[in-house]
C-alpha cells in the first residue's frame, strides 16, 4: 500500500516568489492535513481539508493556502516568500473516524528561502 | 502555558534499559493522544495510540493516559540504540482536525 506522497522533496525558492507543494494521500484518505516543522517552533498545523472542504486552518497568514481535489490530493501554496518560511512542510493523511486514527505523514517537502 | 508539554531532553538512558517519557496537556476537552517517533532528517512516525484512561501495550512499547492528572507517558521496554529518536507527543481536541504537538523529547539510548 503506497504512503503519503509528497513532492517535490526539496525546493530552493528566492524571496518574494511563490511555491506550490503537492500531497497524495494514503488511497481510501479522505483528510489530509499539513504542518510546517520548524526548529523553533516544531510542528505547527496548517490547515486540514476534508472531500474538498477546509475545516480547519491554522494561525498562518493569508500568504499560505491550500485546497483540496476531488481525489483528495491537496496542494499547499505559499506566495511571496520570506526567509522565514523556510522549513519543512509535512502533509498527512488519514482514514476512519474523527479522532479515532493517527495521520500518516509523508516524507515532507524541504524548503529553503534564500 | 504551552498546551502540549514535553522535556525537550536529551534523555539518555542505557541499552537494555526502560525509557519513560512524559507529556502534559492543557485541553480538558482531549479525546485522543498519540506518540509519533522521528528520525533526525525523517517525518514522524505514529508509534502508538490511546484513547481511554489507562495503559495499553503494543510490544515493548506501553502508553499510560491519565485524563484526570492531563499527562500521558510511553514507556519503551529493553531500549535499544535504534530507538534513539526525537518522540512528539500528540493532542487531538475533539471537532478541531488537528493534532497540538508537543516540542519532543530527544531520546539517545547508549550502546
Amino acid at each position: 500500500k503506497a504512503g503519503v506522497t509528497q513532492t517535490p522533496r526539496y525546493l530552493i525558492k528566492t524571496r518574494g516568489q511563490q511555491v506550490t507543494l503537492s500531497c497524495s494521500p494514503i488511497s481510501g484518505h479522505r483528510s489530509v492535513s499539513w504542518y510546517q516543522q520548524t526548529p523553533g517552533q516544531g510542528l505547527q498545523f496548517l490547515f486540514e481539508y476534508f472531500s474538498e472542504t477546509q475545516r480547519n486552518k491554522g494561525n498562518f497568514p493569508g500568504r499560505f493556502s491550500g485546497r483540496q481535489f476531488s481525489n483528495s490530493r491537496s496542494e499547499m501554496n505559499v506566495s511571496t516568500l520570506e526567509l522565514g518560511d523556510s522549513a519543512l512542510y509535512l502533509c498527512a493523511s488519514r482514514g476512519g473516524g474523527q479522532g479515532n486514527y493517527g495521520y500518516t505523514f509523508g516524507s515532507g517537502t524541504r524548503l529553503t528561502v534564500v | 502555558q504551552k498546551e502540549v508539554e514535553q522535556n525537550s531532553g536529551p534523555l539518555s538512558v542505557p541499552e537494555g534499559a526502560i525509557a519513560s517519557l512524559n507529556c502534559t496537556y492543557s485541553d480538558r476537552v482531549s479525546q485522543s493522544f498519540f506518540w509519533y517517533r522521528q528520525y533526525s532528517g525523517k517525518s514522524p512516525e505514529l508509534i502508538m495510540s490511546i484513547y481511554s484512561n489507562g495503559d495499553k501495550e503494543d510490544g515493548r512499547f506501553t502508553a499510560q493516559l491519565n485524563k484526570a492528572s492531563q499527562y500521558v507517558s510511553l514507556l519503551i521496554r529493553d531500549s535499544q540504540p535504534s530507538d534513539s529518536a526525537t518522540y512528539l507527543c500528540a493532542v487531538f481536541p475533539s471537532g478541531t482536525y488537528k493534532y497540538i504537538f508537543g516540542t519532543g523529547t530527544r531520546l539517545k539510548v547508549l550502546a
